[in-house]
């Protein structure tokens, strides 16, 4: 069974440039999640998808941070404008049933 | 923020002895996962737990679900090189269903 896709795996941008992410769920997994990984911390949950509606995007910052899943598969997420901060790395995950998630490879960006 | 407090936060053990890692809540869970991540990675799953008391192993590693549900242990038996990496624990609290919550993660490093 593939597991989750992401790309690309690295990124560099100057700050106030746009940058998107796309990530490719688990096969039948109709929940998605994006989640930003700081230096040193655990994930942190942007943005939950079930299906293609958002279930829960209470941590995303709204002004810069946009995401997607129009076709219920998969999903882009986008900055704009991005800032220093936003140097992290960046999760999608995949699950069945909302308890076991499946993590993709991450998207290493640095804004400089 | 997170709610889990994981330690420790690192471990620097010989190769061949055994790892012990846990993860308080102040909240109860009802899901507690463990997670693997190795450098340049996305986290892997390494055992799932859902009901207090629960033993499960997976190969050399051993997960219990604490019979108060605010808890949760991870052991690591015979320790080899491949072991080193930053293990997570996460779980659904019962207050916040589908929303996975993560540990800060301890550093495991192994020497010959």
């Amino acid at each position: 069974e593939a597991g989750v896709a992401q790309s690309p795996r690295y990124k560099i941008i100057e700050k106030r440039q746009s940058v998107a992410f796309w990530c490719n769920p688990i096969s039948g997994h109709a929940t998605l999640y994006w989640y930003q990984q700081i230096l040193g911390q655990g994930p942190k949950l942007l943005i939950q998808f079930q299906n293609n509606g958002v279930v829960d995007d209470s941590q995303l910052p709204k002004d810069r941070f946009s995401a997607e899943r129009l076709k219920g598969v998969d999903s882009t997420l986008k900055i704009q404008p991005a800032k220093l901060e936003d140097s992290a790395v960046y999760l999608c995950a995949s699950s069945f049933w909302s308890r076991e998630q499946y993590f993709g490879p991450g998207t290493r960006l640095t804004v400089t | 923020g997170q709610q889990l407090n994981q330690s420790p936060q690192s471990m620097f053990i010989q190769e061949g002895e055994d790892v012990s890692m846990n993860c308080t809540s102040s909240s109860i869970f009802n899901t507690w996962l463990w997670y693997k991540q190795d450098p340049g990675e996305g986290p892997v799953l390494l055992i799932a737990l859902y009901k207090a008391g629960e033993l499960t192993s997976n190969g050399r590693l051993t997960a219990q679900f604490g019979i108060t549900r605010k808890d949760s242990f991870l052991n690591i038996s015979a320790s080899i090189p491949s072991d080193v990496g930053i293990y997570f624990c996460a779980g659904h609290s019962t207050d916040s269903w589908g929303k996975l919550q993560f540990g800060a993660g301890t550093q495991v490093v192994v020497t010959p």
